[in-house]
């Protein structure tokens, strides 16, 4: 089982849709988890922190399910501009890969 | 604030052509630093991370290695590049051991070999 895993999309969804990203982890151990958005040819970005209470950022939110190891991005009212991949990083202190482990991503495309 | 260099931003380079990459952070310190490579459509691939100075862990066996030769300082290299190793590099740094928090990216390198 990978460490991170994404539902690789792609979802294309029209312009205003509400859209969710799915993301397991399979360590229980993990300790802090984000989401990151990469547009095309370019540097992933740090898009929000997902905490155990959930946590909202405009159009954004994040849940953290520790039981379920699940994490979750929801958006509202998609823009073009939010079309992206977006990946979910999981950290984990003393992991065999520094504490960053990043899952493949997930596809995003908005259409008008 | 924290920052991060990474250069050139475009790359090519023959085949058996030797490599170097270099990234610099400013603005912390003993940070853990990652190199990444992303080939076309696919997702972030860990070839090194350091925690330290001249402390360096390898992921993936390949032609290429990573040097710490500085606490800021992680560069990426090759003797002989290959078809292969064409795609996108990223350097990024993280807090220390100790302090969980996320990763910042520098603006990554487009290497093509020819």
């Amino acid at each position: 089982r990978k460490e991170v895993e994404q539902d690789p999309g792609p979802f294309n969804v029209p312009e205003g849709a509400t859209v969710a990203f799915n993301c397991t982890y399979s360590n229980s151990a993990s300790q802090s988890f984000f989401w990151y958005r990469q547009d095309c040819r370019k540097e992933p970005k740090l898009l929000m922190s997902v905490y155990s209470s959930g946590n909202e950022d405009g159009r954004f939110t994040a849940q953290l399910n520790r039981a379920s190891q699940y994490i979750s991005l929801l958006i509202r009212d998609s823009k073009l501009s939010d079309s992206a991949t977006y990946l979910c990083v999981v950290t984990l202190y003393g992991g065999s890969q520094g504490n960053l482990i990043f899952g493949k991503g997930t596809k995003l495309s908005v259409k008008p | 604030s924290q920052t991060i260099h990474q250069w050139p931003a475009t790359l090519v380079q023959p085949v058996g052509s030797p490599l170097s990459l270099e990234c610099t952070v400013e603005g912390t310190s003993n940070p853990n630093l990652y190199w990444y490579r992303q080939a076309a459509g696919r997702g972030l691939q860990l070839l090194f991370y350091s925690v330290g100075i001249g402390q360096i862990s390898s992921e993936v066996p390949q032609n290429l290695s990573a040097s710490r030769p500085q606490d800021r300082q992680f560069i990426l290299s090759s003797k002989k590049l290959l078809l292969s190793d064409s795609g996108f590099y990223l350097c990024a740094w993280s807090a220390p051991r100790g302090r969980i928090t996320e990763a910042f990216f520098g603006q990554g390198t487009r290497l093509t070999v020819v």
